[in-house]
């Protein structure tokens, strides 16, 4: 059974400050890996998509890479501004059209 | 290109009734999920729906049930309401095929309450 933890759970960073959210699945026989941001009580708005046979996904200041035989994934998010608070998740599919199994999510916060 | 929509925004509820949750998938789309999120929670698959299939559901009883359309829009029925049944509940729409195979958009969610 597919499994997803993201480390860690919050993260609280000065404005400008470039990090790394971790996101790591316990089977690496994936089929894609989507990164997701969502604001408080809101849906979720696609960041980054991975398919298997991709290494990284960049779009603007977020850089997101793939290591499937270690079974990770880290989002790089380059020179932190306030409007970038919010929770990040991680979701992995494992198949075709089967669900996304998800964490638990990085709160991050950043601090003007 | 419309993006997902869900309906009701907001919903309370009392223990015991029947709840409809609604959807209307991004234009193109065919394939609906469902998914519960409680508060501090990944969201939790509960089922999809392919071409008015339902082909996939999550660790979810049977009181949780859906329906797609023709026009791939989709309803989630929820009966007997629990308590723990309180959560945002999200659908996303997505489709094979192309470099975005499977992405899935998501819409706002409705945020259920039972009292």
């Amino acid at each position: 059974k597919q499994e997803v933890t993201q480390i860690p759970a919050a993260l609280s960073v000065p404005e400008g400050e470039n990090l790394v959210l971790n996101c790591s699945f316990t089977d690496s026989a994936i089929y894609n890996l989507q990164w997701f941001r969502q604001d408080p009580g809101k849906g979720l708005t696609s960041l980054l998509l991975i398919q298997s046979s991709q290494r990284e996904q960049t779009s603007g200041r977020l850089n997101a890479s793939l290591d499937k035989s270690s079974g990770r994934s880290t989002l790089y998010i380059a020179a932190s501004q306030p409007g970038d608070s919010a929770t990040y998740l991680c979701a992995v599919r494992n198949s075709g059209n089967t669900p996304l199994v998800f964490g638990k999510g990085t709160r991050l916060s950043v601090i003007a | 290109e419309t993006g997902v929509t869900q309906s009701p925004t907001h919903l309370i509820k009392t223990r015991g009734q029947q709840v409809t949750l609604r959807c209307s998938s991004q234009s193109g789309h065919n394939t609906v999920s469902w998914y519960q999120q409680a508060l501090g929670q990944g969201p939790q698959f509960i089922f999809q729906y392919y071409r008015e299939e339902e082909n996939g559901r999550g660790n979810f009883p049977p009181r949780f049930s859906g329906l797609q359309f023709p026009n791939y829009s989709s309803e989630l029925n929820v009966n007997a309401l629990e308590l723990d049944d309180s959560a945002l509940y999200l659908c996303a729409s997505s489709s094979p095929g192309g470099l975005s195979s499977y992405e899935q958009y998501f819409g706002p969610g409705t945020r259920l309450t039972v009292t």
